[in-house]
């Protein structure tokens, strides 16, 4: 079935830098990545949309300045958190829409920790 | 505004017995709708799917019931075993309400659910 390859699964930086987490299609092409964040013992809530070739949809009260997504091909969405810091800690999983049966498939998540 | 609500954080359940997880929603606009199942530090697991065109939707142990008029769906998984235990999502989409059909999803906040030997 349909993979979605998510690194890091796990990553700790200090206050002010930036991190990058890659989302990838493995056997299939996504024209739409979701970026979702999870806080501890809530819902995941969705972050944007990112569409390949063109500039990703925001949900209200996302910074898109903060939260840079890249979706360069029709396998590979790029979430950088930039100048990070501690309340940016999270858990953050992205999703990839199937076109074929409406499915969206989801990578293992990334656990972000700012220190 | 939480638009969709799963309105119990967990259940318990003997094992071999059914499992019933609740969902409500209020968004008339959703029009797909979806079970995850999710441990602690991975991603979601797709179970189950419907649409609103159906009120029903069974794949092996594990059946989906959507009451439309009542903005509600049900996820039974008969019988409960051991591995079923996890937090289980409802998610929810408008999936034909937007051109190309893209649309992210609206989680509830998960049930915990334990199956209890």
């Amino acid at each position: 079935g349909a993979v979605v390859s998510q690194h890091p699964s796990r990553v700790i930086c200090k206050s002010g830098t930036s991190v990058k987490i890659e989302c990838r299609s493995l056997d299939f092409q996504a024209t739409t990545m979701f970026w979702y964040r999870q806080f501890p013992k809530k819902s995941l809530m969705l972050m944007a949309t990112s569409n390949e070739g063109s500039k990703a949809t925001y949900e209200q009260g996302v910074e898109k300045d903060k939260f840079l997504i890249n979706h360069a091909s029709l396998t590979l969405s790029t979430l950088t958190v930039t100048s990070a810091h501690p309340e940016d800690s999270s858990f953050y999983i992205c999703s990839a829409k199937m076109t074929v049966n409406y499915g969206y498939t989801f990578g293992s998540g990334t656990r972000l920790t700012v220190v | 505004d939480q638009q969709v609500k799963q309105n119990s954080p967990s259940l318990s359940v003997q094992e071999g017995r059914i499992s019933i997880l609740n969902c409500d929603y209020t968004n008339s606009m959703f029009d797909y709708f979806l079970w995850y199942k999710k441990y602690p530090a991975e991603g979601p697991t797709f179970l189950i799917s419907i649409s609103s065109i159906k009120d029903k939707n069974e794949d092996g142990r594990f059946t989906v019931f959507l009451n439309k008029s009542a903005k509600h769906l049900s996820l039974h998984i008969v019988p409960s075993q051991p591995g079923d235990s996890a937090v289980y999502f409802c998610a929810a989409s408008a999936l034909m309400a937007r051109a190309g059909g893209a649309d992210g999803l609206t989680f509830g906040k998960g049930t915990h659910l334990i199956i209890q030997p």
